[in-house]
């Protein structure tokens, strides 16, 4: 089993929409998640900080589930320019380090 | 405006080249990564430092060399290396994991690699 697998998609939406993305775990001993985006050919960049059952950042709402090791990004009111692809990442902090296992992603494709 | 900084960005070399990609940091961080990501393949973590000590190699080839002179400055020496190597190689810095607290990390816009 992979340590972070995330929904594949792309998720194809229209501008306006909300979309869910989902992202299960398999280390319970995981203390902190996070929520990358990733547009083509660029480096991941930070979207969200998920450290307790989860945070909303205007548009973006992150959701952590530690008894079902789950976690989810909602994006509601979907813009142009979040097309990207949204990376779920755990942080074991095994032996007092970081250690950010990233999953595969999910593309996203807002259209007008 | 990336706290993070790698050099080069682009770089293209034969099998029997040896190359060094470099990456700074001006964040105060204390804790470094390197990163490989193929082409439609998820980020795959390579080496990590906390306080300027290898704690991570994640079955990396011995052709892939890190160094971690300081807190600052991560360099990845390469030599002999196969054209499946080709990839973007994406340094990352953050603060050691002391608590589950500021433990994101912050990328570097990497260094596309072409072995050919």
């Amino acid at each position: 089993r992979k340590e972070v697998e995330q929904d594949p998609g792309p998720f194809n939406v229209p501008e306006g929409a909300t979309v869910a993305f989902n992202c299960t775990y398999s280390n319970s001993a995981s203390q902190s998640f996070f929520w990358y985006r990733q547009d083509c050919r660029k480096e991941p960049k930070l979207l969200m900080s998920v450290y307790s059952s989860g945070n909303e950042d205007g548009r973006f709402t992150a959701q952590l589930n530690r008894a079902s090791q789950y976690i989810s990004l909602l994006i509601r009111d979907s813009k142009l320019s979040d097309s990207a692809t949204y990376l779920c990442v755990v942080n074991p902090l095994r032996g007092g380090y970081n250690k950010l296992i990233f999953g595969a992603g999910t593309r996203l494709a807002v259209h007008p | 405006e990336t706290g993070v900084t790698q050099t080069p960005r682009h770089l293209v070399m034969g099998m029997t080249n040896k190359k060094s990609l470099k990456c700074e940091q001006h964040l105060g961080h204390n804790a470094m990564y390197w990163y490989k990501q193929s082409a439609k393949k998820p980020l795959e973590l390579m080496f990590v430092y906390s306080l300027e000590e290898r704690v991570e190699n994640n079955s990396v080839p011995s052709r892939f060399s890190p160094e971690c002179p300081n807190s600052s400055h991560l360099f990845l020496h390469l030599h002999t290396l196969q054209p499946e190597d080709s990839a973007l190689y994406l340094c990352a810095s953050s603060h050691r994991g002391q608590g589950i607290m500021n433990t994101e990390a912050f990328f570097g816009q990497g260094t596309r690699l072409t072995v050919v």
